[in-house]
């Protein structure tokens, strides 16, 4: 059973546009970390989040993590080709037990 | 630091054959995790070590499969008898100390069973 849920799974968007993606759980994380990976690579890890209601903005990308550190956001602004790849976030249930649950992930695609 | 590493990238073996892969973390992190992903899925973790000891194994992880880490450093991941299932990438992640949330991955090992 996955206890992480991405959506949308797939989404395809022109270069320049803004987008979220979501990932939500009925299960509590002490943190939450977003991955992008490329065909045929790991993947790279991007953001940590650990505080109910915490933003990080990493250039265009903005994360969240839901108060109740449930669930979590990845907002693009002004999307670029460069953002093309699976998205994939992962949460840690707490210490001593800091191995990951993936979710499914997201696979964005960003029309020139 | 050049980040994690993972021997060999790519393995096709035929059904039955045992497979071995290695991994290298980053120098001076004592944790190792392996996760298995297939296509369209998100990884699953299989197991992970903190320093030489193994501390937790997935379901996942049948009695074909083994892992080692022996001086605390690399670890390998075998195989025995694969199966047409075990087809999958292989990945594997290290993090700093035991409580450090974020794990860096390695390239992984893309195995295909024939």
């Amino acid at each position: 059973t996955q206890l992480l849920e991405q959506s949308p799974q797939f989404l395809s968007i022109q270069e320049g546009e803004n987008l979220t993606v979501y990932c939500n759980s009925s299960s509590v994380f002490s943190s939450l970390q977003w991955y992008r990976q490329e065909p045929g690579e790991g993947p790279v890890l991007l953001v940590t989040v650990v505080t109910g209601g915490e933003v990080k903005k990493l250039k265009r990308l903005t994360f969240q993590f839901g108060d109740a550190r449930k669930d979590s956001s990845l907002h693009i602004t002004a999307a670029q080709p460069g953002d093309t790849g699976l998205y994939l976030c992962a949460g840690a249930q707490g210490f001593g037990n800091e191995k990951l649950t993936f979710g499914t992930g997201t696979r964005l695609t960003i029309i020139p | 630091d050049t980040g994690v590493s993972q021997n060999p990238r790519h393995k096709i073996t035929k059904r039955g054959q045992n497979v071995t892969f290695r991994c290298d973390p980053i120098s001076e992190h004592n944790r190792l995790y392996w996760y298995r992903q297939t296509l369209g899925q998100g990884p699953e973790f299989l197991t992970y070590f903190q320093n030489e000891a193994q501390l937790e194994k997935s379901r996942l992880l049948s009695d074909r499969f083994s892992a080692e880490r022996p001086k605390g450093s690399f670890s390998t991941l075998e195989i025995q008898r694969t199966e047409q299932g075990d087809s999958a990438m292989y990945l594997c992640a290290s993090s700093p100390r035991a409580g450090s949330y974020e794990q860096y991955f390695g390239p992984g090992t893309r195995l295909t069973v024939t």
